[in-house]
């Protein structure tokens, strides 16, 4: 079946510093992938999102491309802030397009 | 206020028992959604119900009952909990499934003693 695979955390980072949080997956068809957050006591929000192959999406300074051969969709932020601080959770839809499934995310902790 | 609301946002109950989640949302969403999140699972989709009286089982949902007869709510009940059933619940709702943003409940924390 469909699955995410996403690096372990805790990361840990100082204010500024560049991020990259790797997302690979496995799937049939050509899924869309997404990058959801999850601030403390929270439910999850969408962050951004790609819908083919070679498509980056993008969203508050955080980026993400969308790569077939790789099979990949890593989270990078050319600098980040303490309030980036929180769990990210990489994820695919079904061929349906009707479910998501979750990776296991990834806790980020940005200290001043 | 248009969003979507949990609750309780806290329950504690006992192994054996009944208990019923709540999960109510404002904006007519085609699709609603239920999680559970646990240490080193992620989140892992119980049911999901694509319009009213119409629903599908996730990766999870073994214990779980689901029904949904309006739009706007979905409740989840766990018939007979267990204590492997002590999760963090969250519901989400989306107008046209995986293909549009999933918005999301600020979740239930459940405890089965």
């Amino acid at each position: 079946g469909d699955s995410v695979t996403q690096m372990e955390g805790p990361v840990t980072l100082s204010e500024e510093a560049f991020l990259t949080i790797n997302c690979t997956y496995t799937a049939t068809g050509y899924p869309s992938l997404f990058w959801y957050v999850q601030y403390p006591g929270e439910g999850l929000q969408l962050l951004l999102k790609a819908t083919k192959a070679d498509d980056k999406g993008s969203n508050k300074g955080f980026e993400a491309t969308y790569r077939k051969e790789t099979t990949s969709f890593h989270l990078e932020k050319g600098s980040v802030q303490v309030s980036d601080s929180a769990v990210y959770f990489c994820a695919l839809s079904d061929q349906g397009y009707s479910t998501l499934t979750f990776g296991k995310g990834t806790m980020l902790l940005v200290s001043p | 206020d248009a969003g979507i609301t949990q609750s309780p946002r806290y329950k504690i109950t006992e192994t054996g028992r009944q208990v019923t989640l709540m999960c109510h949302q404002t904006w007519s969403h085609s699709y609603m959604f239920w999680y559970r999140q646990d240490l080193g699972h992620g989140l892992r989709l119980i049911y999901y119900s694509a319009a009213a009286d119409i629903t599908d089982k996730g990766e999870v949902p073994d214990g779980y009952v689901v029904s949904r007869s309006k739009t706007e709510n979905f409740p989840l009940t766990l018939e007979s909990a267990t204590r492997s059933q002590t999760s963090v619940y969250f519901c989400a709702s989306s107008e046209v499934g995986a293909s549009s943003p999933l918005h999301f409940g600020n979740g239930t924390r459940l405890t089965v003693t």
